[in-house]
């Protein structure tokens, strides 16, 4: 079992519509719970980071958490073209150690 | 400097060849990490820096790779006797926050081992 699991898509969405994207963890004593969004050729960029259970909004996106099921969610809210990218889960442990855990990612296309 | 910045660009060596990566992370960022990201995988950990200290270097993948970051600011990336398999783009980042918060990443490097 991979400790950071995605769907690696792609997911293909109409323009203005919401896309939905998840993760599940391994690590049930993970403390903190990002998204990184990393275009074709480009390096990742921070969306979002989550720590509690519950939802955390900042404009379109919103990031959920749910501990109990191990799983986290990236909503996307009227989705743009310049959404098109890969989403990278990724988790960081709460058993020591300095290292942040990356899913595969999942491939967003939003049509125009 | 305003961001992450990473050198070389590209490189490619032979096989057998030493190369060593730079990264200049964001003025006064106490945190550095190197990850490595193989095509169509996310980033993998390699090791990480609180200031001149090298916290976990649990990622790298053998003794061929060594990192130093010896003033704090500037980190080297060393990969002794490349293999092909070395080849990846290898992604620097760094935060003023340490790892629970996120981090900027570099540009990266794409190392190609011919």
């Amino acid at each position: 079992q991979k400790e950071v699991e995605q769907n690696s898509g792609p997911l293909s969405v109409p323009e203005g519509a919401i896309a939905s994207l998840n993760c599940t963890y391994s690590d049930r004593g993970s403390q903190s719970f990002f998204w990184y969004r990393q275009y074709s050729g480009k390096s990742p960029e921070l969306i979002m980071f989550i720590y509690s259970n519950g939802d955390k909004e900042d404009g379109r996106f919103t990031a959920q958490l749910n501990k109990a099921s191990q799983y986290v969610s990236l909503l996307i809210r009227d989705s743009q073209p310049s959404d098109s990218a890969t989403y990278l889960c990724a988790v960081k442990g709460g058993t020591g150690g300095f290292k942040t855990i990356f899913g595969a990612g999942t491939r967003l296309f939003v049509k125009a | 400097g305003a961001g992450v910045s990473q050198s070389p660009r590209y490189k490619v060596a032979k096989r057998g060849q030493d190369v060593a990566l730079r990264c200049d992370p964001i003025s006064g960022h106490v945190s550095l990490f190197w990850y490595q990201q193989a095509l169509g995988q996310g980033p993998e950990f390699l090791t990480y820096f609180q200031n001149e200290a090298q916290l976990d270097k649990s990622g790298l993948p053998s003794d061929r790779f060594f990192a130093e970051r010896p003033e704090g600011s500037v980190s080297t990336l060393k990969i002794q006797r490349t293999q092909q398999e070395d080849s990846a783009v290898y992604l620097c980042a760094s935060s003023d926050r340490g790892p629970n918060y996120g981090y900027t990443f570099g540009s990266g490097t794409r190392l190609t081992v011919v």
